[in-house]
């Protein structure tokens, strides 16, 4: 099956430092990938979708200066918090979607735990 | 725009009981439909999609949803509910985000809990 790899999995760091995610689908071309912020015991907020070559595009309320993405290939994409602050501090997990027909479904990293201190 | 309703945010069942989670979606288009779930600290695994044709899809593990128009809903159910089966549910409705890409939308999620 469709497999992702997001990587780390788990980082802690010290306030005012960046931090970069990285998300690989691993046997498959991903033209769109996603990334997700999920709060603890709540549902998945978009962030921003990420097509390969192109400008990610935000979801409202998301501030692209801070939360930095990169899509520069079909199979990676990464995510760097800028000047990351305590309330950063989130499970963040992407997904990739297979090339092919309009709503393939997601394919999920395993996440990644972002503390910051 | 494209919302997902899950009733219950905690659903409990004993081990070989029946399990019903429900969704019920709103969508002003025909809707494509998924139910994900996601265990602790992990991502989410699709568990079944809905596009179109029939109307009873099953997925994996043993799952299956039935796609209701008339009611809006897209209830997930197994028969018989294993220890495993413990995790966190989310049922999904594909939608537009912004600049009109294609984007998934989430219900809240329902935490099942097998009992022995």
């Amino acid at each position: 099956g469709a497999v992702v790899s997001q990587h780390p999995s788990w980082v802690i760091c010290k306030s005012g430092t960046s931090v970069k995610i990285e998300c690989r689908s691993l046997d498959f071309q991903a033209t769109t990938m996603f990334w997700y912020r999920q709060f603890p015991k709540q549902s998945l907020m978009l962030m921003a979708t990420s097509n390969e070559g192109s400008k990610a595009t935000y979801e409202q309320g998301v501030e692209k200066d801070k939360f930095l993405i990169n899509h520069a290939s079909l199979t990676l994409s990464t995510l760097t918090v800028t000047s990351a602050h305590p309330e950063d501090s989130s499970f963040y997990i992407c997904s990739a979607r297979e090339t092919g027909p309009p709503n393939q479904p997601q394919h999920f990293g395993d996440g990644t735990r972002l503390s910051i201190l | 725009a494209q919302s997902v309703t899950q009733l219950g945010s905690h659903v409990s069942v004993s081990e070989g009981a029946l399990v019903l989670l429900r969704c019920n979606y709103s969508s002003s288009v025909p809707p494509y439909l998924f139910w994900y779930v996601q265990y602790p600290n992990q991502g989410l695994q699709l568990l079944l999609k809905y596009t179109t044709g029939a109307t009873l899809v099953k997925g994996i593990n043993g799952f299956e949803a039935e796609f209701k128009k008339s009611e809006t809903s897209f209830h997930l159910t197994k028969p018989s509910a294993h220890m495993s089966d413990a995790a966190e549910y989310f049922c999904a409705v594909s939608g537009k985000g912004q600049g009109g890409s294609e984007k998934l939308v989430f219900g809240k999620g329902t935490k099942l809990t097998v009992n022995p």
